[in-house]
């Protein structure tokens, strides 16, 4: 049973406009959620992250949104770039172990 | 650091032999995860350990799937005899200290193809 859903599987952008990923989730005591970038051929590498007690977290270009009531987080890239193009995860986790649950992914394709 | 790094990168094996991938952590971590990559259901954990010791391994799919931790910076995983269902991308992760704001350091993988 996923407990983290990315329920876009793929998401077309143009260069210079906002990208917004997406991520439910449904265990209410997942106290932290990351987001991790994939590249072809290479492993995930983290990108941000989030505590349950916070509703935003800003890293330049990259900002998350988290809204407990709904169980949603999301990604937001401003301005998206080419380079931004790849696999995107979420997970979560709780406050008592490093177990992560992950999401099954979107590809992100920015086009030039 | 070089970072988590696995070998081999690529495997194709025949169905019924025994496959192991390796991993070796970055230096000073102390918890190790083994993932499986599919279409369908994304990262999948497989296992963990903290400090050399299983912690979950009810992501391991069958019997015919052992994960070890010999020592503090090296892991293997096993499957004998493989599948061709078992043909994914395996990834293992290593990470400093428990609790969840802590992310996980990734390996580049090792795709495996079973036929």
């Amino acid at each position: 049973d996923q407990q983290v859903k990315q329920n876009s599987p793929s998401l077309s952008v143009q260069e210079g406009r906002i990208s917004i990923l997406n991520c439910d989730y449904t265990n209410s005591m997942f106290d932290y959620f990351l987001w991790y970038k994939k590249y072809p051929a290479e492993g995930p590498t983290f990108l941000i992250s989030i505590s349950s007690i916070k509703d935003k977290n800003e890293d330049g270009r990259f900002t998350v949104f988290l809204n407990k009531s709904a169980k949603h987080l999301s990604l937001h890239i401003v301005p998206s770039q080419p380079g931004d193009s790849a696999v995107y995860f979420c997970a979560a986790s709780g406050l008592t172990g490093n177990q992560f649950y992950f999401g099954t992914g979107t590809s992100l394709t920015v086009i030039p | 650091d070089a970072g988590v790094i696995q070998s081999p990168r690529h495997e194709v094996t025949e169905m019924g032999q025994e496959v192991t991938l390796r991993c070796k952590l970055i230096s000073g971590h102390n918890s190790l995860f083994w993932y499986r990559q599919t279409m369908m259901r994304g990262l999948e954990l497989l296992i963990y350990f903290n400090n050399n010791v299983p912690i979950d391994d009810s992501g391991m799919p069958e019997d015919r799937f052992s994960a070890k931790m010999p020592n503090a910076s090296f892991s293997t995983l096993k499957i004998q005899p493989s599948e061709p269902r078992d043909s994914a991308v395996y990834f293992c992760a290593s990470s400093l200290a428990s609790g969840g704001n802590f992310g996980q350091f990734f390996g580049p993988g090792t795709r495996l193809t079973v036929l």
